[in-house]
């Protein structure tokens, strides 16, 4: 089984839809959790780190399920340049070594 | 912010020969080195760890007399790949973590932008 998994998509969304995707992870005792953003198989770039209580940045998300181990991001009022693919990361809990998602391919259409 | 320069960012070279890929830390010092290697469609795949001054612990599966690791200073880390082959081709990252205390050791990993490796 693979640490994290994800729905590698597309979503395929009008502007100023709401889209959201989750992801879930294996290890129970991981302790930090992320998403990510890469374009064009570019670098990632850390789209905003996920806690307990969940947050939000903006017109982003996110919320953690310990339970039942998941994590998930809701995007709202989709623009185009939010067009990506958005990757689940979690921090294992002994190390600073990150477990990447596939990716989740978002596609944000006019 | 943190900034890790990454070169080249792109390279063909041909079956039998070695690649060097740099990976700087402009305004930090490095402690921790991550690589990693992505296939297209696929996650990243941590491949290997180094740390300043030490030998690169690799993660199972991966080759260490042909993914050659070199982390010298606090500021760079090399990859080579040694006698590159097709299924070498692929997308390349380094990923720092900086001295402990700053804001980068929680917050996320500083990415070089990546190197896309062509084998023919």
């Amino acid at each position: 089984r693979k640490e994290v998994e994800q729905d590698p998509g597309p979503f395929n969304v009008p502007e100023g839809a709401t889209v959201a995707f989750n992801c879930t992870y294996s290890n129970s005792a991981s302790q930090s959790f992320f998403w990510y953003r890469q374009d064009c198989r570019k670098e990632p770039k850390l789209l905003m780190s996920v806690y307990s209580s969940g947050n939000e940045d903006g017109r982003f998300t996110a919320q953690l399920n310990r339970a039942s181990q998941y994590i998930s991001l809701l995007i709202r009022d989709s623009k185009l340049s939010d067009s990506a693919t958005y990757l689940c990361v979690v921090r294992r809990s002994n190390d600073y070594k990150l477990s990447f998602g596939a990716g989740t391919t978002v596609t944000v259409r006019a | 912010g943190a900034v890790v320069s990454q070169h080249p960012s792109r390279v063909i070279c041909k079956s039998g020969t070695s690649v060097k890929i740099e990976c700087r830390s402009l305004d930090f010092q490095a402690t921790t080195m991550f690589w990693y290697r992505q296939f297209p469609k696929q996650s990243l795949m941590l491949m290997a760890t180094s740390n300043e001054g030490s030998k690169a612990t690799y993660e199972q599966g991966v080759e260490k007399d042909k993914f050659l690791i070199n982390h010298a200073s606090l500021t760079l880390s090399t990859l080579t790949v040694t006698s590159a082959h097709p299924e070498d081709s692929s997308f390349y990252i380094c990923s720092a973590r900086g001295v402990s205390g700053t804001v980068r050791d929680f917050d996320g990993y500083t990415f070089g932008s990546g190197t896309r490796l062509t084998v023919v």
